[in-house]
């Protein structure tokens, strides 16, 4: 059982190019997330997804893609990247809805120069 | 803006002290959630409160819910250097989101 995996670890981007983060989670969660986390910011939800082909909107989607075609995928996509994606990104996966727990995968830390 | 703000944002301390985290909002939360995190990992859940007033201890930590349910707030009693980490507490709004506060990186020295 590893939980929530996500590649790549590390990604260094030029601006203007693009990429897929990935995020697969083998705990048949019904829900995911994918958030993004500056310095000194805590933590901002992009999207978010209630199952497979469900997706949403959290609170810094601009500049960023998801879909959900499987409940164990989650893929995050930059079309076009700007040095604000410049960040470290976060998959999570839960059961239900705010009572449960999220877990969480390593982060993806992606530089665009 | 942000949603949730923590105090003392950062903090560092010797072994064997006691501390105080506070997570405030003007919002009224359906829950509050804790999570610690480590240098190159994702977040932990530590504990999840839902009714105003209440109060969850994990062994030396002791987490208290505002009876409006704006405000939480983290004590750690005699703090070990495995307590070393950045804290971050999480309010649930209608919907399915949920909004991260900004962090508290606390430092224990051996």
């Amino acid at each position: 059982n590893a939980g929530v995996t996500q590649t790549p670890k590390f990604r260094i981007l030029k601006i203007g190019q693009s990429m897929t983060l990935q995020c697969t989670q083998d705990m048949n969660h019904n829900y995911m997330y994918w958030y993004r986390q500056d310095p000194g910011m805590g933590l901002k939800l992009i999207y978010y997804s209630v199952g497979a082909g469900i997706t949403d909107k959290g609170e810094v989607p601009n500049g960023y893609n998801v879909s959900r075609s499987t409940t164990e995928d989650f893929p995050l996509r930059l079309e076009l990247a700007a040095p604000s994606q410049t960040s470290v990104y976060f998959c999570a996966s839960s059961r239900g809805l705010k009572q449960e727990t999220q877990y969480f995968g390593p982060g993806t830390r992606l530089l665009v120069l | 803006t942000q949603l949730l703000e923590q105090s003392p944002q950062f903090l560092s301390i010797q072994e064997g002290e006691n501390l105080t985290v506070y997570c405030n909002s003007s919002s009224v939360f359906s829950s509050l959630q804790w999570y610690r995190q480590e240098p190159g990992e994702g977040p932990v859940l530590l504990v999840t409160v839902v009714t105003g007033g209440e109060v969850k201890k994990l062994k030396r930590l002791t987490f208290q819910f505002g009876d409006a349910r704006k405000d939480s707030s983290l004590h750690i009693t005699a703090a070990q250097p495995g307590d070393t980490g950045l804290y971050l507490c999480a309010g649930g709004l209608t919907g399915n989101q949920f909004y991260f506060g900004t962090g508290t990186s606390l430092t224990v020295i051996p």
